[in-house]
Parts: C-alpha cells; structure tokens; sequence
C-alpha cells in the first residue's frame, strides 16, 4: 500500500523560511514530486527528487532521502502569494502519482 | 510550453443526469493521462490511468460503469459521471505526462462538478 504524510497546516511570517516535511511508505518509488495548489486551481509543479540530496530552485528547495522515505520542501523569502497548500506525491510504477494530504501554509504579514 | 486543458470548467447538472469532462493535450500527444477527484480540503485521490486505445485501469473503490472514461486520441481523454448524484459533487483534474520518463507531468485546470 501507499502511506504519505504530511503535517496538515503551518503558519510563517513574509519573509521568513519555512519547512514542510513529508514521510512516505510505497510499494516502489520512483521519483518524488512537490506541487503547490492555490484553492480551486490545479497543481502547479514545484520540484522532482528521485536521488538522494538537495534540489535548489529559486526560493524553493526540495530534499529527498530514500533510505529514510523522508522528503522535505523550503520555502525562503516567504512571500504573502506562497500562501497556499503544499502537495507531496510519490511516483510508483506506470506514472502513477499518489499524494499525500497537502500542506496549507499561511503567509502572515 | 506543454498545456493539458480541461473543459468545462465548472459544470452543474440535474441529479440523475450525466456529464462530461474533457481532457487535452495541446501541444503533445499522451497515451497515458490520469484521472484525480479532490474533495474540498482534501487531497488529490487517483481515479483512473486513461489509456490510449484500451480500456482505462480504475483505482480500488473506483465504479467503472459510473465513471466512464474514453482515451480516443493521443490528446484527448473524457471522463463521463452517468446518473450524477450529489455526493459526485467535487473538483476532478486530469494530469499528462509529456515524455517516456514521465518526469514532466502536467495537470489540466479542473473542472468543478455541482450536482443539485
């Protein structure tokens, strides 16, 4: 079966970093992906880990460790507009993606 | 760069009523697309894997006869909720991938479902 977790919400002032973690238990893995989904929009892709280490890109990074089934986001420079839930999905076999729960991460002035 | 587009985008129909919610890619082909729903406050559950030529793969749980879903073309994908009943109600959004390493994945802007 699949497990992803991830915590449910986080609050950050502008400006500041912001870290949201991700755990996952999978019948395979085959990359990790990170998407950010305003409310009542689609997904819109962030970033894509399938070995061990740090992606940079921009304000965003993400950090994936296989042995430990243990992904995390940082956001820097929180801005107001990074207001928005945060989506850890696995990729298994076939392309298939499963996601966990999302992230809703309020910006506070 | 790559679009996969949904239409329409917000759709209310008659309980009892079918509808449907197309899916496509516009500037590549797909022989696989995906079929999410999202409950409000939810996350995105898999539906469906939409397969060119052949039948679509349901994910456990999923009704087959009740979401009916057609991968005629390489860029088009239609997913059909027949006899719609309210608890249908929800945000359904489509996802492609562009290449063979289906690193790059794209999702169509969603279509949200009302049934009254």
């Amino acid at each position: 079966g699949q497990n992803i977790d991830q915590p449910t919400e986080m609050t950050a002032t502008e400006g500041a970093i912001v870290q949201i973690n991700c755990t996952y238990q999978t019948s395979g893995f085959n990359g990790l992906f990170w998407y950010q989904q305003h409310a009542g929009e689609a997904p819109t892709f962030l970033s894509y880990n399938v070995l061990d280490g740090l992606e940079e890109k921009g304000r965003f990074s993400s950090f994936l460790s296989r042995s430990k089934g243990y992904s995390y986001l940082l956001l820097k420079e929180l801005q107001m507009k990074d207001s928005a839930s945060y989506l850890c999905a696995v990729r298994a076999a076939g392309n298939k993606l499963t996601f966990g729960g999302g992230t809703r991460v309020l910006v506070k002035p | 760069g790559a679009v996969v587009s949904q239409h329409p985008s917000w759709v209310i129909c008659k309980s009892g009523t079918s509808v449907k919610i197309e899916c496509r890619s516009l500037d590549f082909q797909a022989t696989t697309m995906f079929w999410y729903r999202q409950f409000p406050k939810q996350s995105l559950m898999l539906m469906a894997t939409s397969n060119e030529g052949s039948k679509a793969t349901y994910e456990q749980g999923v009704e087959k006869d009740k979401f009916l879903i057609n991968h005629a073309s390489l860029t088009l994908s239609t997913l059909t909720v027949t006899s719609a009943h309210p608890e249908d109600s929800s945000f359904y959004i489509c996802s492609a991938t562009q290449d063979s390493s289906g690193n790059t994945i794209y999702f169509g802007e969603g279509s949200w479902l009302t049934v009254v």
